[in-house]
């Protein structure tokens, strides 16, 4: 079993729909959460810090469920702009063991 | 803050030959990551530094890979004697100390091997 775990997609949304993606990790050590954003051939970025209150970041929220090792993000409003692969990550072990889920691809059409 | 620095953006080099990539990371960022990314797939850990310490090394990594990081601040990573599967992006990141800390990534060095 893999640590972190995404659903590959992909998801084909039209503009201005919701989508949300669903992570689960497998360490129940793990101490921070992120999701990242990569688009075709370039570098991951980050998108957002995932918080066990849970937080929001303009049209995306982020929820975070210890309990069940879950993670989410929501995007609302969806843009063409927001065509990439999503990255939900965990670090554990003193934050040093960065751990990136495989990537749930989303393409948002006109 | 020129941000994470990697060379070159590409490779393409024959099975059997040595490669070396460099990163310069973030200047205030002690520390240091390289991984691993194929299509498809998210980025895969190699190796961790905590300035000049290399504190980590994935399984993944085979002794024909070594990374080296002499004064805490760039970064080399070396595949002897490359393979065809050792085709990649290699992506090095850069973070502060503190488990809250984001990883900043570099352009990557794709590396293609014939």
């Amino acid at each position: 079993r893999k640590e972190v775990e995404q659903d590959p997609g992909p998801f084909n949304v039209p503009e201005g729909a919701t989508v949300a993606f669903n992570c689960t990790y497998s360490n129940s050590a793990s101490q921070s959460f992120f999701w990242y954003r990569q688009d075709c051939r370039k570098e991951p970025k980050l998108l957002m810090s995932v918080y066990s209150s849970g937080n929001e970041d303009g049209r995306f929220t982020a929820q975070l469920n210890r309990a069940s090792q879950y993670i989410s993000l929501l995007i609302r409003d969806s843009k063409l702009s927001d065509s990439a692969t999503y990255l939900c990550v965990v670090t554990y072990t003193g934050g040093f063991k960065t751990i990136f889920g495989a990537g749930t691809r989303l393409f948002v059409k006109a | 803050d020129t941000g994470v620095s990697q060379d070159p953006r590409h490779k393409i080099t024959k099975r059997g030959q040595n490669v070396t990539f460099r990163c310069d990371p973030i200047s205030e960022h002690n520390r240091l990551y390289w991984y691993r990314q194929t299509l498809g797939q998210g980025p895969e850990f190699l190796t961790y530094f905590q300035n000049e310490a290399q504190l980590e090394k994935s399984r993944l990594l085979s002794d024909r890979f070594s990374a080296e990081r002499p004064k805490g601040s760039f970064s080399t990573l070396e595949i002897q004697r490359t393979e065809q599967g050792d085709s990649a992006m290699y992506l090095c990141a850069s973070s502060k100390t503190g488990g809250d800390s984001p990883l900043h990534f570099g352009n990557g060095t794709r590396l293609t091997v014939t």
